[in-house]
This record gives structure tokens, C-alpha cells and sequence, in this order.
């Protein structure tokens, strides 16, 4: 089943510790995404990828890190987390060119709080 | 990026014919408009594209006229599960994928 996941789907976690939010594509996508999601504030992109090696800012970087060292993963890492951190975040990816290149697969979503 | 306006919700009941407009003065050539629906604690999920006049498909349709400065998602005979919040997207297929969902509208549909 063509899909996107994302590890774990929900997390507890205190302020400065470390943490990785993992995603996973099997549909050979170049393009992926991350974004956070706030009540009032719609979704907001992170990072994005156009391929592997290839990645770049989107509107809300700051305190995020990501890699793509291969072309079906793309992870989310907060080095030093923080409260304001605390978010429903969503990994999408989608192919690169053609028509339906706008049309990015979201996984299913992972709930963090940072206490 | 072109940035796109929407109401912030509407309301309808089962059975009827929604219209949902989003206006993007500023599009650009090569860009393409693109609707998601997302339901809650979910990610969004892709409903239709369209570069210009009217697209169809199984669940929508679009309409996008001439000056493509708005575009219009159709949704028809709308059940209680269509009780979501959609967004439009305007982007290039090309280039960087910097992407931009606005607040997107909440649709309530009742019984």
C-alpha cells in the first residue's frame, strides 16, 4: 500500500532532550515535506526536500534540523527542544515534475509535547 | 508564492451542492491551484487540480475563469462526512516546493 508514515505518532517529552520524529515514503517520491499544525495558525511548513542531498527552508525552520540520505526518509530533528515545540506535525511527500507534482501524500501525523 | 483568501466557514446541509471560492490575485503563470481536505487530528488530503477552466473529477470539481485571479471547488450533494476544512494552494510544479496553506474554510455540514 503506497503510503506515508511517521514514528512515533504521539510523544511526551521534557524541554532540551533531544528527539527524532521519523518519516518513510514507499512511493519513490522526490519531494517531501514537514509541517506543524496549530490551533489558529493552519499548517505551516518546516523543511522540504526536493531530493536526496537537497533540502531547504520553508516559513518555520528555526529550532528544526532535517537530513535526506535517502530517498524514501526524511527525519525531523529537534535538537533542543522546547514548550513552544508542542505541535501535531505531518510528513508529506509527493513527486517533483508534472502535472500532479502539487499533489503531496501526507502520513498520519505525530503529536508532540514538550513539558 | 501567490497567497490565497477563503472564508473562514460555511455551513450546509446533506444532500446540497457546496461552492467554495478562493481568491488568488496575484497567480502567476505557471502555477497551478490545488485543494486539500482535512479532517481533524488527520493530514490533508488531496481533492483537485486545475490550471484553468473547469476540472472534474470522482468526489469535486473546479472552476477557474479566464484571469484564473479565483478559482471555485464543487462539492455536490454533500453528506455529514464532508464536514472538514478545505484549503487552496496556488504553486509552480516546478522549482522550489515552498508551499503556503492559508487558514482554509470549515465546512459544517448538517443533517
Amino acid at each position: 500500500e503506497a503510503q506515508v508514515t511517521q514514528n512515533p505518532r504521539y510523544l511526551i517529552t521534557v524541554t532540551g532532550k533531544k528527539l527524532t520524529v521519523t518519516c518513510s515514503q514507499n512511493m519513490n517520491h522526490e519531494y517531501m515535506s514537514w509541517y506543524r499544525q496549530d490551533p489558529g495558525l493552519g499548517l505551516r511548513q518546516i523543511y522540504y526536500s526536493m531530493n536526496v542531498e537537497v533540502t531547504d527552508k520553508g516559513d518555520v525552520p528555526e529550532g528544526y534540523k532535517v537530513s535526506r540520505k535517502e530517498k524514501r526518509n526524511f527525519p525531523l530533528i529537534l535538537e533542543s527542544p522546547s514548550p513552544n515545540q508542542t505541535s501535531l506535525y505531518f510528513c508529506a511527500s509527493s513527486l517533483s515534475a508534472g502535472v500532479r507534482s502539487n499533489e503531496q501524500f501526507f502520513g498520519p501525523g505525530t503529536r508532540l509535547t514538550v513539558l | 508564492l501567490a497567497k490565497t483568501t477563503q472564508p473562514i466557514s460555511m455551513d450546509s446541509y446533506e444532500g446540497q451542492e457546496v461552492n467554495i471560492t478562493c481568491s488568488h490575485n496575484n497567480i502567476a503563470t505557471n502555477d497551478y491551484i490545488t485543494w486539500y481536505q482535512q479532517f481533524p487530528s488527520q493530514g490533508p488530503r488531496f481533492i483537485i487540480q486545475g490550471y484553468k477552466t473547469k476540472v472534474t473529477n470522482e468526489v469535486a470539481s473546479l472552476f477557474i475563469p479566464a484571469d484564473r485571479k479565483s478559482s471555485t471547488l464543487s462539492l455536490p450533494r454533500v453528506s455529514l462526512s464532508d464536514t472538514a476544512v478545505y484549503y487552496c494552494l496556488v504553486g509552480r510544479n516546478t522549482g522550489g516546493f515552498k508551499t503556503i496553506f492559508g487558514a482554509g474554510t470549515r465546512l459544517f455540514v448538517k443533517a
